[in-house]
């Protein structure tokens, strides 16, 4: 069975600041890694995804994540906080490993911005 | 691309009534999953269908929920009778295995049984 942690429910940085959300994850099989965002009364949107290719991976809105096998994480970053980036964080992993199936997704980190 | 379309946004009912979510996947794609998010549980997959055929449902959470997909634009989630723990908001999803492994969300459809 897979399984995400993000470590923090709330996270509160201030305008300009490095945003640092984590995740760990635990797999039995190479895990293919996504982190999506969610504004609030909306779907889901992709952020940036791991399928077993780059280990460091940039997505929108100038964030990034890598992965790092040996710690099973999958930390979501991004140099300088802006007002808008304010949303609930979720960070998922691939039910079978390939990528073809349903996602099991953490329970979610709500960012906060600090003016 | 319209997207993911999901109706209704907003559904309210009386426990013990049908109810019956609809999904209309992006043209295309070849995977459609439903998932259920609430407070307490966070995001949960319920069903995911692949050409039309239910794959998995093993997360469906009991014989109340049923999905169909009888062709590749258009997809059901029904609950009979609903309960006020259905309360939730439902999305649906769906993905192109032939182009990347990201899977693009509906806007969801908020589920509130009294």
């Amino acid at each position: 069975a897979q399984s995400v942690t993000q470590l923090g429910s709330h996270v509160s940085v201030s305008e300009g600041a490095l945003v640092l959300l984590r995740c760990n994850y635990s797999s039995s099989v190479p895990p293919y890694l996504f982190w999506y965002v969610q504004y609030p009364n909306q779907g889901l949107q992709l952020l940036l995804k791991y399928t077993s290719a780059a280990t460091l991976v940039k997505g929108i809105n100038g964030f990034e994540a890598e992965f790092k096998k040996s710690e099973t994480s999958f930390h979501l970053t991004k140099p300088s906080a802006h007002m808008s980036d304010a949303a609930e964080y979720f960070c998922a992993v691939s039910s079978r490993g390939g990528g073809a199936d349903g996602l099991t997704f953490g329970k979610g980190t709500h960012l906060i911005i600090q003016p | 691309d319209a997207g993911v379309i999901q109706s209704p946004r907003h559904e309210v009912t009386e426990m013990g009534q049908e109810v019956t979510l609809r999904c209309k996947p992006i043209s295309g794609h070849d995977y459609l999953f439903w998932y259920r998010q609430t407070m307490m549980r966070g995001l949960e997959l319920l069903i995911y269908f692949n050409n039309n055929v239910p794959i998995d449902d093993s997360g469906m959470p009991e014989d109340r929920f049923s999905a169909k997909m009888p062709n590749a634009s258009f997809s059901t989630l029904k609950i009979q009778p609903s309960e006020p723990r259905d309360s939730a908001v439902y999305f649906c999803a769906s993905r192109d295995s032939g182009s990347s492994y990201e899977q693009y969300f509906g806007p969801g459809t908020r589920l509130t049984v009294t």
